[in-house]
């Protein structure tokens, strides 16, 4: 059962293009949401993060969008850079009272590609 | 300066064995985890410590046994290693429970022959 999903595992994106990476979640328990990026033989690295209480949350080239009644978000990179080149998780954790508490549940990856 | 460590970062083993990875981070948070993700590429949490006291024990094997000496050490022991194990593990550290980003140790490659 796969509560959090990213469908698109691959993503090819031209330098100083816009990146959109998509996740979508089931759990309405829900409630604080973020992205990570990882290159090979590293541990994931913290990007941006959102709580449910907001629509969108912006740093510097990052924003990411919720959208609750869809229960779906989104990443943008503007512009996107080469070293953008990545892997991206997206993460939820839930609220008090729910399975998912004090854990983080993953999607399962996108693969960025940004070239030259 | 690393701020969350985990040794060795690549292990090899034969089935059977027993082994242990260590973890330490230096940020003074409360809270530690151990992921693991598996040959698809999923991340999965398995256990999770707050102040030395285990708080998430996923469905995991009894054979992958948590020690948290202290706040700033999370190692994670397994017995009688099954070819299924072979996985990246991942620890991580974050300042509380929840609503806040959790923090990545480089991961230890298992590979049990």
């Amino acid at each position: 059962d796969q509560q959090v999903k990213q469908n698109s595992p691959s993503l090819s994106v031209q330098e100083g293009r816009i990146s959109i990476l998509n996740c979508d979640y089931t759990n309405s328990m829900f409630d604080y949401f973020l992205w990570y990026k990882k290159y090979p033989a590293e541990g994931p690295t913290f990007l941006i993060s959102i709580s449910s209480i907001k629509d969108k949350n912006e740093d510097g080239r990052f924003t990411v969008f919720l959208n609750k009644s869809a229960k779906h978000l989104s990443l943008h990179i503007v512009p996107s850079q080469p070293g953008d080149s990545a892997v991206y998780f997206c993460a939820a954790s839930a609220k008090a009272g729910g399975t998912s508490y004090g854990k983080l549940t993953f999607g399962q990856g996108t693969i960025l590609t940004v070239h030259p | 300066d690393t701020a969350v460590s985990q040794t060795p970062k690549y292990l090899v083993t034969q089935m059977g064995n027993d082994k242990s990875i260590k973890c330490e981070q230096n940020l003074g948070h409360d809270t530690m985890y151990w992921y693991k993700q598996d040959s698809k590429k999923f991340l999965k949490i398995m256990f999770s410590y707050n102040n030395k006291e285990l708080i998430i024990n996923e469905t995991v094997p009894n054979r992958f046994s948590p020690k948290s000496p202290d706040k700033a050490h999370l190692n994670l022991h397994i017995n009688s290693l099954e070819l299924g194990d072979s996985a990246v593990y991942f620890c991580a550290s974050s300042p509380r429970v929840k609503g806040t980003e959790a923090f990545f140790g480089q991961g230890t490659r298992l590979t049990v022959v």
